[in-house]
């Protein structure tokens, strides 16, 4: 069974511009969750997607969105970019929703984001 | 808020032998879910084991056994006979709230031939 995928792998923008990172979860997982990874602030919750609908969200400015479509595959946006946003982006898959039983995340491999 | 708290940022192990990584958290929840998870230099997040806090039977996966004291917030992880390929940083990390997973800042294992 194919693991989560992630694209682009490598991104580089500048400030001010906006970001599209994609996901796609292991055949079967509805349910998708993003997380941030910077050298300072380690691992943080950006957000969660199942069955469409962002069921949870962490402590991010509204510059970072999401969304997930039909078939479980999510995007992520980030718009007005900040030297700050420069960082590993995560995406994890799992059957259920966090806080129902099985909480296993499989993750992909990241996107490394850098803002210039 | 729940928190994760790993306090050994690294720690250094010679091959074969056997070293514990620490792992404390808070919470008010009485039912939830602890990981350990590896991330290798090539940055692919791996689970290396996970502990339900209902069950009180600690969990093992081959070299990698925890030590869950779920009075005290611990969770620790073992690794037993270590080589080489377990070199990479490890996360503790806490699920089954409505925050998506909670992880601790790491702790870099070092294993030395």
């Amino acid at each position: 069974k194919a693991g989560v995928t992630q694209t682009p792998r490598y991104l580089i923008k500048t400030r001010g511009q906006q970001v599209t990172l994609s996901c796609s979860p292991i055949s079967g997982h509805r349910s998708v969750s993003w997380y941030q990874q910077t050298p300072g602030q380690g691992l943080q919750f950006l957000f969660e997607y199942f069955s469409e609908t962002q069921r949870n969200k962490g402590n991010f400015p509204g510059r970072f969105s999401g969304r997930q479509f039909s078939n479980s595959r999510s995007e992520m946006n980030v718009s007005t970019l900040e030297l700050g946003d420069s960082a590993l982006y995560l995406c994890a898959s799992s059957l259920a929703p966090d806080g129902l039983g099985n909480n296993e995340q499989f993750f992909g491999p990241g996107t490394r984001l850098t803002v210039l | 808020a729940q928190t994760v708290t790993q306090s050994q940022p690294e720690m250094s192990v010679q091959e074969a032998e056997t070293v514990t990584l620490s792992c404390t958290y808070d919470t008010s929840e009485s039912d939830y879910y602890l990981f350990w998870y590896k991330q290798p230099p090539s940055r692919q997040m791996i689970l290396v084991i996970r502990q339900e806090a209902y069950k009180q039977q600690n969990a093992t996966e081959n070299r990698f056994s925890v030590n869950f004291q779920k009075a005290a917030k611990s969770f620790s992880l073992k690794i037993s006979d270590s080589q080489l390929g377990d070199a990479a940083m490890y996360f503790c990390a806490y699920g089954g709230g409505a925050d998506g997973l909670t992880f601790g800042k790491g702790t870099h294992l070092i294993i030395q031939p």
